[in-house]
């Protein structure tokens, strides 16, 4: 079976870095996504990991090891905006990258 | 441009009906899937095809029915005998080793009066 763990919910504050981590078990992995998702609207790509390390794109990085089953999404310079949820996706190669979803973690950040 | 239409945005069903939801793709993507979003939650599989004339349930399957006659359609039908169908629907497609994973629809959020 496929299981995908994150925490439900992180607060931060403007300007600080938060990091959310996701743990997977999966048969048949092709890689990690992270989405973000703004309450009542469709996810946004952010990032993709199929290979072991980091990945960086501005503001956001994310890093996967995949003997640990073990990724994480790192957020810097946190603005107002970035208050939203981020969901983490195994896909599975076997069944044409179909993604199995976290129950996605819910970012908080404060003035 | 290419995208995924879904529609209606905001749906109301009376108990016992059934509805169906529209999706329709100009990606030329071959596979499309159906998601039930919960309120602070992820995202559940109900149905998944990934080839026109075949679809293979998912997760949480009971209640729902689809169809795929066209490549570029994938409609799903929230029966009379799912019991909670109160949540947002969410439709995506994509091409197997597409690196950005899949390309959503907008959702619909259907609730039942």
């Amino acid at each position: 079976g496929q299981n995908i763990d994150q925490p439900t919910e992180m607060t931060a504050t403007e300007g600080a870095i938060v990091q959310i981590n996701c743990t997977y078990q999966t048969s048949g992995f092709n890689g990690l996504f992270w989405y973000q998702q703004h309450a009542g609207e469709a996810p946004t790509f952010l990032s993709y990991n199929v290979l072991d390390g980091l990945e960086e794109k501005g503001r956001f990085s994310s890093f996967l090891s995949r003997s640990k089953g073990y990724s994480y999404l790192l957020l810097k310079e946190l603005q107002m905006k970035d208050s939203a949820s981020y969901l983490c996706a195994a896909a599975i190669k076997a069944a044409g990258n179909k993604l199995t979803f976290g129950g996605g973690t819910r970012v908080l950040v404060k003035p | 441009d290419g995208g995924i239409t879904q529609s209606p945005k905001y749906l109301f069903r009376k108990e016992g009906q059934n509805v169906t939801l529209s999706c329709e793709q100009n990606l030329n993507h071959d596979a499309m899937y159906w998601y039930r979003q919960d309120p602070g939650q992820g995202l559940r599989l109900i149905y998944y095809s990934q080839i026109v004339n075949d679809f293979q349930k998912g997760d949480i399957a009971e209640g729902y029915s689809v169809s795929r006659e066209k490549k570029e359609s994938f409609p799903l039908t929230v029966t009379s005998a799912q019991k909670n169908p109160t949540a947002f629907y969410l439709c995506a497609s994509n091409r197997p080793g597409d690196f950005y994973g899949y390309t959503f629809g907008s959702g619909t959020r259907l609730t039942v009066v």
